[in-house]
């Protein structure tokens, strides 16, 4: 079964720290993933998107890692704002002829203290 | 650009009423979807789109219609809704297929309550 897991559920870090998510997929065939940026009562919206050739990707203060062996990406938060807190969601798409569907993670939140 | 909107952004029904989600592009995307939000749960597909005229059933198409008689709206109806329905709904679009590297946009919401 198609599926992506991330880790923690949930996190709180203080205001100008660094912070880590994790993402485990099982998606087959795979096409890309995506990182997406939640804010509360609001659509997503797209951080990064990697293919399987593809080993890092930043977007300013945002590094996503993937390890298309292991099926494992990381998304990393460099000098944390408070404008971080948010749900950050894993994205995997799978192949053209998978119904067009996104493989959308249950997303982790992120809260910044000051 | 407006980008992606949605009218309403909430709405209560009662079980059994009907009502239609409006979404908007205005950035020629061929590609539309509809998603569902709930607690604890990643976003679902529940139809597509992949051009003006056309509509494919997603993961959760059950309860749901959708048409696509013009390439910048994407409808999506509730004939008879029920309580299971109450969730958050995204529209988003893309000019480019889900497995290219291209970007979904997303929509704001539309909160729906059904008591």
């Amino acid at each position: 079964k198609n599926q992506v897991e991330q880790s923690p559920q949930s996190l709180i870090i203080l205001e100008g720290k660094n912070c880590t998510l994790q993402c485990n997929y099982t998606v087959s065939p795979f096409s890309n993933l995506r990182w997406y940026k939640q804010d509360t009562g609001r659509g997503p919206v797209s951080l990064t998107i990697m293919t399987f050739s593809e080993n890092t990707k930043s977007n300013g203060r945002y590094t996503a890692t993937l390890d298309a062996d292991t099926k494992q990406s990381s998304l990393h938060i460099t000098a944390s704002q408070l404008s971080d807190s948010a749900s950050y969601i894993c994205v995997v798409s799978g192949g053209g002829g998978s119904q067009g569907n996104l493989i959308f993670g249950k997303g982790t939140k992120l809260s910044v203290k000051p | 650009n407006a980008g992606v909107t949605q009218t309403p952004k909430f709405r209560v029904l009662k079980t059994g009423q009907s009502m239609t989600l409006l979404c908007a592009q205005d950035m020629n995307h061929e590609y539309m979807y509809w998603y569902r939000q709930d607690p604890g749960m990643g976003l679902r597909l529940i139809h597509y789109s992949v051009g003006e005229g056309t509509t494919a059933k997603g993961e959760v198409p059950d309860g749901y219609n959708v048409s696509r008689l013009k390439k910048q709206n994407f409808l999506l109806g509730l004939e008879s809704a029920a309580p299971s329905q109450t969730s958050v709904y995204f529209c988003a679009s893309s000019y480019f297929r889900w497995d290219r590297v291209d970007e979904q946009y997303f929509g704001p919401g539309t909160r729906l309550t059904v008591t």
